[in-house]
């Protein structure tokens, strides 16, 4: 059975860093393009970023880039989200999810997906 | 970058009804469209992919439709379950862009 359990989000205060984790169970990360969705409170889905199955590929939306980086551990099936100069607005449930497929673009959709991870950014 | 325009953001239906929601998107995305269903405190669940394929277990009565810019998804005889909101999702380039959202509501 596949799973995928999030970790890592606490209250933090703007400016600050933060690691996210996601351990799989159930198939191997490096076979899958994995991603991070986070939704704001009350808020729809907004995709974070995405990762081919080999590493090679790696994209952000725009208000993350150069911020966030996104990676994974194969050794221990994992998948990570590194945050940095956090703001108010990335405040937000964040979801990793893995792809149909081991490509970026080109999709068909995310077919599995961890209960979230809360973040909340706040003095 | 792609927007994903769903409408109508929210509708009213009772058990047993019809109901089809709308996804257009800004540029062609071909036939790359998800569908997702979202409960409350929920992650979202993957229904539907290339525009029209059923993912497994999914009930049959979830129908994706349309290709190109303008696609559909259609709930035929709505069950109390399936109240909740449904997304739409692009997947043909990055990044994967979700469309607003509908939430279906129980008349």
């Amino acid at each position: 059975e596949v799973q995928l359990v999030e970790s890592g989000g606490i209250l933090v205060q703007p400016g600050r860093s933060l690691r996210l984790s996601c351990a799989a169970s159930g198939f191997s990360v490096d076979g899958y393009a994995m991603h991070w969705v986070r939704q704001a409170p009350g808020k729809g889905l907004e995709w974070v970023s995405g990762i081919s199955w080999n590493s090679d590929t790696m994209d952000y939306v725009d208000s993350v880039r150069g911020r966030f980086i996104i990676s994974r551990d194969t050794a221990k099936n994992s998948l990570y989200l590194q945050m940095n100069s956090l703001r108010a607005e990335d405040t937000a449930m964040y979801y990793c999810a893995r792809d149909k497929l081991a490509r970026l673009g080109n999709g068909w959709g995310f077919e599995d997906w961890g209960q979230g991870t809360l973040v909340t950014v706040s003095s | 970058d792609i927007q994903m325009t769903q409408s109508p953001s929210s509708l009213s239906a009772s058990v047993g009804d019809r109901v089809t929601i709308t996804c257009r998107s800004s540029q062609t995305i071909h036939n790359y469209l998800s569908w997702y269903q979202q409960k409350p405190g929920k992650a979202p669940k993957l229904l539907i992919y290339v525009a029209s394929t059923l993912q497994g277990g999914v009930p049959s009565r979830f129908r994706g439709g349309g290709s190109g810019t303008e696609f559909t998804l259609s709930i035929n005889s709505l069950q109390p379950e399936d109240f909740a909101t449904y997304y739409c999702q692009q997947t043909y380039i990055t990044p994967p862009s979700f469309g607003g959202g509908t939430k279906v509501q129980i008349k």
